[in-house]
């Protein structure tokens, strides 16, 4: 079965630093989402992507999904406190109306 | 637009009773998914429901039980709570769950404590 691994499971940054998080599956993936949420809150989604080679930008925040449709990467840039929390992606299973979820990576930021 | 709302967003049972959490969508949007996450489980699919009905139901037991009314709010039921089922659930909705082209909005969600 079709599998999201999501890595580092956990990212501890200095504020202004660079840093990326990757999703990678085992299969072509359909259509690929991007979610951040803070401790015990729901998911606020970031982005989504679906076509090969596609790169989408959200303030600081870039995603962009391979040619082979098997990893995303989501890139953070000058890291701010407000970052902080835990990143999952999900992705379409096929065509049953469910998502597929990574563990998610938590992301620290220090001051 | 108001987003989705849960209610109620915490809930202490005791094992063997049961409970009922309420997702309202956000306005327009007639598929609401149902997600249990868990520190060791991660973000687990339950159900989801398009126009009253279920389409498609994850691999839970069946004291998991869901329903949607006309207006699209959906309710979810779990009976016979186990220690286990403590979980914060989240309820998602789009406009109509076509996965790849949509776009699933969270609620905030519904903390469950079993004891």
């Amino acid at each position: 079965s079709q599998e999201l691994e999501q890595s580092p499971q956990s990212l501890i940054v200095q504020e202004g630093k660079n840093l990326t998080i990757n999703c990678t599956s085992s299969k072509t993936l359909y259509g690929l989402y991007w979610y951040k949420q803070k401790y015990g809150e729901g998911l606020i989604f970031l982005m989504m992507l679906q076509k090969g080679g596609e790169e989408k930008s959200h303030e600081k925040i870039t995603a962009k999904l391979d040619e082979k449709k098997q990893q995303s990467s989501l890139h953070i840039t000058a890291s701010q406190p407000s970052h902080a929390g835990i990143y999952l992606c999900g992705a379409d299973k096929g065509s049953n109306y469910q998502l597929i979820w990574g563990a998610g990576t938590k992301l620290i930021i220090k001051p | 637009k108001a987003g989705v709302t849960q209610t109620p967003r915490y809930l202490i049972k005791t094992r063997g009773q049961q409970v009922t959490l309420s997702c309202s969508p956000i306005s327009g949007h007639r598929s609401v998914s149902w997600y249990q996450q868990t520190p060791g489980q991660g973000l687990q699919f339950l159900f989801e429901y398009f126009s009253e009905t279920q389409r498609n139901k994850g691999n839970f037991p069946g004291r998991f039980s869901g329903r949607q009314f006309s207006n699209s709010r959906s309710e979810m039921n779990v009976s016979t709570l186990e220690l286990g089922d403590s979980a914060l659930y989240l309820c998602a909705s789009s406009l109509d769950g076509a996965l790849g082209t949509d776009t699933q909005y969270f609620g905030p969600g519904t903390r469950l404590t079993v004891l």
